[in-house]
């Protein structure tokens, strides 16, 4: 059973213009997420991280929100460039389950010039 | 180059034989993690090890899979008498403290194949 959860499996936008990843979860033993991006034949890179006191952490280009009651939370990125065409995992750490890191299924977003 | 670094890249081996990964942490790192991902599907956590010791071996399954990380030297996934569902990418990770709210640097993974 998916406990982290990207129902979007790709998703497409014009260069400039704003994307919007998101990603639901079911355990409430979650406290801390984070967003990786992966291009092919690469390892994951860590983007953007939140704790779950939190409800907004930004980066730059990037924004992670977090909403605890609803069990969401989306990753924008504005504007959005053609470099930032790849894979977005979302992964959140079980507190009650040795810190593991539980993965999502990943968004393949690619940015049209 | 300071960061995780898998070899081989590619390994391909046939059925029943062993294959063996490996994986240097970045400089400072005593944590290591091994993930697996299979076509289509995320990443799975399989062991969490620190020098000398298996922290957390609980994705891994129970036969065939051992991993170690030394003292001395790269952390090691062995996987013995591979099958055609050995075929994946295994993705290693390193982190300076245990503490998952630390984000994990990834090496660019082995790619297994398995005729």
């Amino acid at each position: 059973d998916q406990q982290v959860k990207q129902n979007s499996p790709s998703l497409s936008v014009q260069e400039g213009r704003i994307s919007i990843l998101n990603c639901d979860y079911t355990n409430s033993m979650f406290d801390y997420f984070l967003w990786y991006k992966k291009y092919p034949a690469e390892g994951p890179t860590f983007l953007i991280s939140i704790s779950s006191i939190k409800d907004k952490n930004e980066d730059g280009r990037f924004t992670v929100f977090l909403n605890k009651s609803a069990k969401h939370l989306s990753l924008h990125i504005v504007p959005s460039q053609p470099g930032d065409s790849a894979v977005y995992f979302c992964a959140a750490v079980d507190a009650g389950n040795n810190r593991k890191l539980i993965w999502g299924l990943g968004t393949s977003l690619a940015v049209n010039p | 180059n300071a960061g995780v670094m898998q070899n081989p890249r590619h390994l391909v081996r046939r059925r029943g034989q062993e294959a063996r990964l490996r994986c240097s942490p970045m400089k400072g790192h005593s944590h290591v993690y091994w993930y697996r991902q299979l076509p289509e599907e995320g990443l799975k956590f399989m062991v969490y090890l620190q020098k000398e010791n298996i922290i957390d071996e609980s994705g891994m399954p129970k036969e065939r899979f051992s991993a170690e990380f030394p003292k001395e030297g790269p952390s090691i996934l062995r996987i013995q008498q591979v099958v055609r569902g050995d075929s994946a990418a295994y993705f290693c990770a390193s982190s300076r403290q245990g503490s998952l709210n630390q984000p994990q640097h990834f090496g660019d993974g082995t790619r297994l194949s398995i005729l």
